[in-house]
C-alpha cells in the first residue's frame, strides 16, 4: 500500500491564483482530513470528510473548498490564493472516527507570492 | 484556539538520557495520541491512549494520562540521535470529529 499520498511536493502561487491540492489514500479509509501547519506550530484542521459525498469544515476553512466524491480522493481547492495561505499542508485519513489515530502524507509546500 | 498546550517548546538532551515533554489540554477527551515529526516530513502516530487509562508503554515510549488535571507526559527512554524531532500531542474531544492538535515539541539529542 502506497497509504496518503499528496501531490504536488512544492507549488509557488502568484496572489489571486487557483489550485487543487490532491490526496488519494489506498487504505479504504472513511475518514480523510486536510491540516495546515504554520512555522512554530501546530496542525490546524481546514476540512474534513467522513465519508464520500459528506464534508464539513474544521477550524479554518476560509479560502479552501473540498469535495469527497470518492473513498479514495479528497482534493482540497484554493479558490484566490493569498499570501496568508503559505504554508505546509497535510492531508490525512484514518480507519475509524476522525478523533482516532490518523495516517498522514508527505505533504504539499506551498508559497504564494 | 488550539485545546494543546505542550511544554517545554524545545528541548536538547545528550544521547542516552531519557527525554520527558507535557501536553495540557481544555476540554473532555475521548483519547490522548502523541505524534512524531521529522524535519520536512509528515506525521507518524506513535501511541494513543484512551480517557480511561492511566499508563501505556510501546517499547522505549511511556505516555500518561491524568484526566483530573487534564494533562499528558510522554517519556522516551535511552534517547538516541534518530529520536531527533519534533513530537505533537493531539486529543480527540468527545463527541467531534476531529484530532486538536497542540504546538509540538521540538527534541534534540546530541550524540
Amino acid at each position: 500500500n502506497a497509504g496518503v499520498t499528496q501531490t504536488p511536493k512544492f507549488q509557488v502561487l502568484k496572489t489571486g491564483q487557483s489550485m487543487t491540492l490532491q490526496c488519494a489514500q489506498d487504505m479504504n479509509h472513511e475518514y480523510m482530513s486536510w491540516y495546515r501547519q504554520d512555522p512554530g506550530m501546530g496542525l490546524r484542521l481546514i476540512h474534513y470528510s467522513v465519508g464520500a459525498g459528506i464534508t464539513d469544515q474544521g477550524e479554518v476553512p476560509n479560502g479552501y473548498n473540498v469535495s469527497r466524491s470518492t473513498t479514495e480522493d479528497f482534493p482540497l481547492r484554493l479558490l484566490s490564493a493569498a499570501p496568508s495561505q503559505t504554508s505546509v499542508y497535510f492531508c490525512a485519513s484514518s480507519p475509524l472516527q476522525g478523533g482516532e489515530t490518523q495516517y498522514f502524507g508527505p505533504g504539499t509546500r506551498l508559497l504564494v507570492l | 484556539s488550539q485545546q494543546g498546550e505542550e511544554d517545554p517548546q524545545a528541548l536538547s538532551i545528550q544521547e542516552g538520557e531519557n527525554a520527558t515533554m507535557n501536553c495540557s489540554y481544555k476540554t473532555s477527551i475521548n483519547n490522548l495520541q502523541w505524534y512524531r515529526q521529522n524535519s520536512g516530513r509528515g506525521l507518524v502516530h506513535l501511541i494513543l491512549i484512551r480517557s480511561n487509562e492511566r499508563e501505556k508503554h510501546s517499547g522505549r515510549l511511556r505516555v500518561t494520562l491524568d484526566t483530573s488535571k487534564k494533562s499528558s507526559s510522554l517519556l522516551i527512554t535511552a534517547s538516541r540521535a534518530a529520536d531527533t524531532a519534533s513530537y505533537f500531542c493531539a486529543t480527540g474531544p468527545q463527541g467531534a470529529q476531529k484530532l486538536v492538535f497542540g504546538q509540538g515539541t521540538r527534541l534534540t539529542i546530541n550524540p
